[in-house]
C-alpha cells in the first residue's frame, strides 16, 4: 500500500463548478498536510498548509483534514479557468529534519472549461 | 519575489556522461531539495540539506550524488547516466523558519533526457 494515494485524474469541470480533490494516507503519524499547485511545465507552489485535523479557509479555497480516516481534501469554489493545473497533496511527520520530508500524492489534473 | 533558478530548462545527454544540474536560491534557506518528477510516480525526493556541506539521502538517491558548498547553491550529479534517469528534475528550497519543509519553493524544472 502506497503512502499516499491521490486520483490522477484527469478531472474536467465547467467554469463556476465546485471541484473537490482529495488523498488518502496510511501514516498516521503524518501532522502536516499541504496542497500543492502546479502549472504545465512549472515548478509546484504551496496554495495551502494545515496542522493536524480541521479546516482552513484562504478565498475560493477550502482545505480539509480527517486524521481519524486518514482523508485530506481541497474544495474550490466557483472554479475559474485559471484554477486549471496538477493539484498535488503532500504530508509529513515533522516540521523538519528527515522526518519532515515531504511525502507527495502523484497529483490531480484539473481542466475548467469556460 | 523569491527565487529558485536552475541552470537549464532542458537537457539532452548520453549514457555514461557525467550530468551537472545546478540550482540557485536567492532566499537564503538553510534547507535545499532534488526531486525528479515522473509520470505515474510522483515528485520523488533525491537527497537533501539543510546546510552548507551536509547531506541527506532521500528515497531514491542511487545513480545521484550532490553538492553544496555555499548556502544558495546546491547541486546535483549523475556520476553515470542511464536513460532510466530520463525525468523531469526540480529543486527547491525552504526555510527552518516559517512553515519549515511544509512550505518549499520550487524551480521551474530541466527536462533532462539521456539516450
Amino acid at each position: 500500500q502506497k503512502e499516499v494515494e491521490q486520483d490522477p485524474g484527469p478531472l474536467s469541470v465547467p467554469e463556476g463548478a465546485i471541484v473537490s480533490l482529495n488523498c488518502t494516507y496510511s501514516n498516521s503519524a503524518f501532522q502536516y498536510f499541504m496542497w500543492y499547485r502546479q502549472y504545465s511545465r512549472k515548478g509546484p507552489e504551496l496554495l495551502m498548509y494545515t496542522y493536524s485535523s480541521g479546516n482552513k479557509e484562504d478565498g475560493r479555497f477550502t482545505a480539509q483534514v480527517d486524521k481519524s480516516s486518514k482523508y485530506i481534501s481541497l474544495f474550490i469554489r466557483d472554479s475559474q479557468p485559471s484554477d486549471s493545473a496538477t493539484y498535488l497533496c503532500a504530508m509529513s511527520v515533522n516540521y523538519g529534519g528527515s522526518q519532515g520530508n515531504l511525502i507527495f500524492g502523484k497529483g490531480t489534473k484539473l481542466s475548467v472549461k469556460p | 519575489d523569491v527565487k529558485v533558478t536552475q541552470s537549464s530548462r532542458y537537457l539532452v545527454k548520453r549514457t555514461g556522461e557525467k550530468v551537472f544540474l545546478e540550482c540557485v536560491q536567492d532566499m537564503d534557506h538553510e534547507n535545499m531539495f532534488w526531486y525528479r518528477q515522473d509520470p505515474g510516480l510522483g515528485l520523488r525526493l533525491i537527497y537533501f540539506s539543510y546546510d552548507v556541506k551536509m547531506k541527506e539521502k532521500g528515497d531514491i538517491p542511487e545513480g545521484y550524488s550532490v553538492s553544496r558548498e555555499k548556502k544558495e547553491r546546491f547541486s546535483l550529479i549523475l556520476e553515470s547516466a542511464s536513460t532510466n534517469q530520463t525525468s523531469m528534475y526540480l529543486c527547491a528550497s525552504s526555510s527552518l523558519s516559517g512553515l519549515g519543509f511544509g512550505e518549499q519553493f520550487f524551480g521551474p524544472g530541466t527536462r533532462l533526457t539521456v539516450l
